[in-house]
């Protein structure tokens, strides 16, 4: 089976101050994981993905994420917060096998960034 | 827009009803996914299609729930004899085989 835990319900930082939303993973073989945001009564919107290669990859807006193996991770990170980056995040895994469809989602992480 | 279109984006149906969501992929992905998703809670798997074929089924897709896509383009989510519990937005995504699932804007569900 597979899971994953958002260990923080909300996160609330300063503009300008940088942000981690975290997140921790656990499936089968190597995960395929994935960050997405989700504006009010919208659906979610794709932020960056995790397949294979440099642990550090970036995505849309200036996030970015960093995978790490031995801590079964995968933190969402932005330098520099802005107002306009509230929003719910979540993160998700699934295998790798390419006859894997469903994806597990964590319960979601409130970011609030003040002014 | 090319994305992913759900119809209708909100219903509100009486206890005992059914309903009917479509959901229309993008055009090159063969790969079409259902997730119910709660207030405070991430999406959770219901079904997915690779064309015409419904790959998995997810415990959570009771007998009174079907999703087809007769053509392996769109597909419709059916739920019958409506409980209170329905109530929840309706995520419909695509992709392709491995690939990212893209989302639709979603079907919010109200049973009365």
């Amino acid at each position: 089976a597979q899971s994953v835990a958002q260990p923080e319900d909300q996160v609330n930082v300063a503009e300008g101050n940088p942000l981690t939303v975290k997140c921790t993973y656990s499936v089968s073989g190597n995960p395929y994981l994935f960050w997405y945001v989700q504006y009010p009564n919208r659906g979610l919107q794709f932020l960056l993905k995790y397949i294979t290669g440099d642990n550090l990859v970036k995505g849309s807006y200036g996030f970015e994420a960093e995978f790490n193996k031995s801590q079964t991770s995968f933190h969402l990170k932005k330098p520099s917060a802005l107002v306009s980056d509230s929003a719910l995040y979540f993160c998700a895994v699934r295998g790798s096998n390419t006859n894997a469809g469903k994806s597990t989602f964590g319960d979601g992480t409130t970011l609030t960034v003040k002014p | 827009d090319t994305g992913v279109s759900q119809n209708p984006r909100h219903k509100i149906t009486k206890r005992g009803q059914n309903v009917t969501f479509r959901c229309d992929p993008i055009s090159e992905h063969n790969r079409l996914y259902w997730y119910r998703q709660t207030l405070g809670q991430g999406p959770e798997f219901l079904t997915y299609f690779q064309n015409e074929a419904q790959l998995e089924k997810s415990r959570l897709l009771s007998d009174r729930f079907s999703a087809e896509r007769p053509k392996g383009s769109f597909s419709t989510l059916e739920i019958q004899r409506t409980e209170q519990g329905d109530s929840a937005m309706y995520l419909c995504a695509s992709s392709s085989p491995g690939d990212t699932q893209y989302f639709g804007p979603g079907t919010r569900l109200t049973v009365l």
